[in-house]
């Protein structure tokens, strides 16, 4: 299957500062790929659909100038967290879709953000 | 709005039978099912297209009802590797994945 990387795993960081994540597809393209954010003992929730080349979309209550999200390439999005504060540690995760697949979103591994 | 899974969590001796539910309040294109250990991403299990089908994977199964938009995820012979929570994903045509509030699922031996 396709695999979806993401970096870094962990991060910690201090309050007032900013933090990216990486989010890349290995072995296939994706022009669209999928931002989550997914607290403990929760679902998933969809932050924000990454687009190649133009704007992402965010869903309602989702602050664009606070979570910057760039799809600079076909294999590369990119999250950023700025000025994070406590309540945004979570777990972050992204996706993407195989273009032509059957409809399989692919995940990646996830990252840890700790927010002191 | 976040489709409803039942029950929240069950607690299963190694060898028995599990079904889990996923409701939702919006017409289906697909439903996807997930399973996840904690701490890691999820991990997908099938996808199932609007059409009512059924669809198996060793021993886990689940079926779609297009029309009451539910789905359901069969789980016999449970294993030990099965326990997680399992989350259902419903896209409704727009590529965009809505998961389930969850079922925690704890085989014991």
């Amino acid at each position: 299957g396709a695999v979806v990387s993401q970096h870094p795993s962990r991060v910690i960081c201090k309050s007032g500062t900013s933090v990216k994540i990486e989010c890349r597809s290995l072995d296939f393209q994706a022009t669209t790929m999928f931002w989550y954010r997914q607290f403990p003992k929760q679902s998933l929730m969809l932050m924000a659909t990454s687009n190649e080349g133009s704007k992402a979309t965010y869903e309602q209550g989702v602050e664009k100038d606070k979570f910057l999200i760039n799809h600079a390439s076909l294999t590369l999005s990119t999250l950023t967290v700025t000025s994070a504060h406590p309540e945004d540690s979570s777990f972050y995760i992204c996706s993407a879709w195989v273009a032509g697949g059957p409809g399989e979103q692919f995940f990646g591994p996830g990252t840890r953000l700790t927010v002191l | 709005q976040q489709p409803v899974q039942s029950p929240q969590a069950v607690i299963l001796r190694e060898g028995e039978d599990a079904v889990i539910n996923c409701s939702s309040s919006k017409a289906l294109y697909s439903v996807h099912w997930y399973r996840q250990k904690h701490g890691e991403a999820p991990v997908f299990l099938m996808i199932l297209l609007k059409g009512g089908e059924q669809k198996g994977h060793e021993k886990i199964s689940a079926s779609f009802n297009e029309k009451k938009q539910q789905s359901s995820l069969y789980l016999t012979a449970s294993q030990l590797s099965y326990s997680g929570t399992y989350f259902c994903g419903t896209e409704g045509g727009n590529e965009k994945l809505t998961f389930g509030t969850g079922t925690r699922l704890t085989i014991i031996p």
